[in-house]
């Protein structure tokens, strides 16, 4: 399987900076299908980013990915206040498809 | 607006066999574009794909063995999850999730249920 790692476990930041996570992958994924996920308490996974650096449908353009190798970021370039959440990976190009464990975003 | 709703039990016992069902509105489930999934989400371990259906077809993740069967009821626009032998490592949020048809399988899940809470004890 392949098993992927966010980094940090928890940030910590304010409303108007920028925030940048990281998910390693523990082999090559195929073709970058990663993807990247917002969940907030109560709440199902909304999806954010796929194919590694296409943002979904009604993203807004200050969420972006990137990819280089197995190492995958996902950079929000000036926080709001609702966009303080859990955010998880995924690799959907091998099965079984995997998540990792996620990064909370935390309001300093 | 494509929206899925789980139901089923909030309460399953040890050994017995887990019925969730998922109801799907603004798509028909049977158009081969997209492949209908089950995730779970543990309350330590994390997220965990289950199993999907695609064009009447299954696949599981290996980790649950012989465990899931993932069936479709065009006739209701549901699709739904059996997954036996339930034990207390089986307490989670499970959510319904659509995923597009990528080139070489399920793309990334863009439409997902709101959950429901299994919780498994005698």
């Amino acid at each position: 399987d392949i098993v992927l790692t966010q980094s940090p476990g928890t940030l910590s930041l304010s409303p108007g900076e920028r925030a940048t996570l990281s998910c390693r992958a523990s082999q090559t994924v195929s073709r970058t299908h990663l993807a990247w996920y917002q969940q907030k308490p109560g709440q199902a996974p909304r999806l954010l980013i796929y194919g590694a650096s296409s943002r979904a449908t009604g993203i807004p353009d200050r969420f972006s990915g990137s990819a280089s190798g197995t190492d995958f970021t996902l950079t929000i370039t000036t926080l709001e206040p609702e966009d303080f959440a859990v955010y998880y990976c995924q690799q959907y190009g091998a099965s079984p498809y995997t998540f990792g464990q996620g990064t909370k975003l935390e309001i300093k | 607006q494509v929206q899925l709703q789980e139901s089923g039990p909030g309460l399953v016992k040890p050994s017995q066999t887990l019925s969730l069902t998922c109801t799907v509105s603004g798509v028909s489930v049977s158009r081969g574009d997209y492949y209908w999934n089950w995730i779970r989400h543990h309350p330590v371990e994390g997220l965990e794909w289950i199993g999907f259906i695609f064009h009447g077809g299954t696949f599981y993740n290996p980790s649950l063995q012989s465990r899931p069967s993932i069936s479709v009821d065009t006739s209701k626009n549901q699709f739904s999850l059996r997954l036996t032998a339930m034990t207390a490592a089986d307490t989670a949020i499970y959510y319904c999730a659509r995923a597009s048809r990528g080139y070489f399988g399920p793309d990334a899940f863009d439409v997902w249920g709101q959950g429901t809470m299994v919780t498994v004890s005698s």
